[in-house]
């Protein structure tokens, strides 16, 4: 069974450029969430794929957006970037929807710098 | 915005020792869950519990809810070198269709050999 695995781990962009993020999910996980964790911070929810579907959104604008793909990968694209979007990208994928108790399970994450 | 709020911000204590951790939220929530994270790494999933469940333990953890409170607690007892990590509580609203958490800011642990 192979775990969550992102792309790139590391990524320095300038103000303005626009940057897209990979994530594969669990196999056997047909949800995927993505969350940004700013230094000190805990994890912020951004959005949540189910079924290539949006299902769910955090309070993030909207040059913030993402894609699911039949294999249940996903994708996460910032435009625009801003100095504050430097953070910690996760991606976590979850299985089947059984109901609203199942654990999130994360990958390694991106560091993004935006200088 | 931030649900969880853990306490302390920082622990450290010598190996061997309990270390508890609390996490206080503000809504109505289907579970919390708790989460550890190396430094920079991603985070791990430790222990989930329901909102109908008060008591539950998984090895040398152990987490408490009390819902009337809005506050849990995660006990690591016999605590190792290796424990050193931040831990996350993080919620589940009851309301909303996604399967969306929201974590609090953590405690970072350090346990000392």
């Amino acid at each position: 069974e192979t775990g969550v695995t992102q792309s790139p781990t590391h990524l320095i962009k300038t103000r303005g450029q626009q940057v897209t993020l990979r994530c594969s999910s669990q196999s056997g996980h047909n949800t995927v969430s993505w969350y940004q964790q700013a230094l000190g911070q805990g994890p912020q929810f951004i959005f949540q794929y189910y079924r290539e579907e949006e299902n769910g959104r955090g309070n993030f604008p909207p040059r913030f957006s993402g894609l699911q793909f039949p294999n249940y990968s996903s994708e996460l694209n910032v435009n625009a970037l801003e100095l504050d979007d430097s953070a910690l990208y996760l991606c976590a994928s979850s299985g089947l929807r059984q109901g609203y108790n199942s654990p999130l399970h994360f990958g390694n994450g991106t560091r993004l710098t935006v200088t | 915005s931030q649900q969880g709020e853990e306490d302390p911000q920082a622990l450290s204590i010598q190996e061997g020792e309990n270390a508890t951790m609390n996490c206080s939220y503000k809504t109505s929530i289907n579970n919390l869950q708790w989460y550890r994270q190396n430094s920079g790494r991603g985070l791990v999933h430790l222990i989930l519990i329901r909102s109908n469940e008060r008591e539950k333990h998984s090895g040398r953890l152990r987490v408490t809810l009390d819902t009337s409170k809005k506050s849990s607690s995660l006990l690591i007892t016999a605590s190792r070198a290796a424990d050193t990590a931040s831990y996350f509580c993080a919620t589940e609203e009851a309301q909303g269709g996604s399967e969306k958490l929201v974590f609090g800011k953590g405690t970072k642990l350090t346990v000392n050999p």
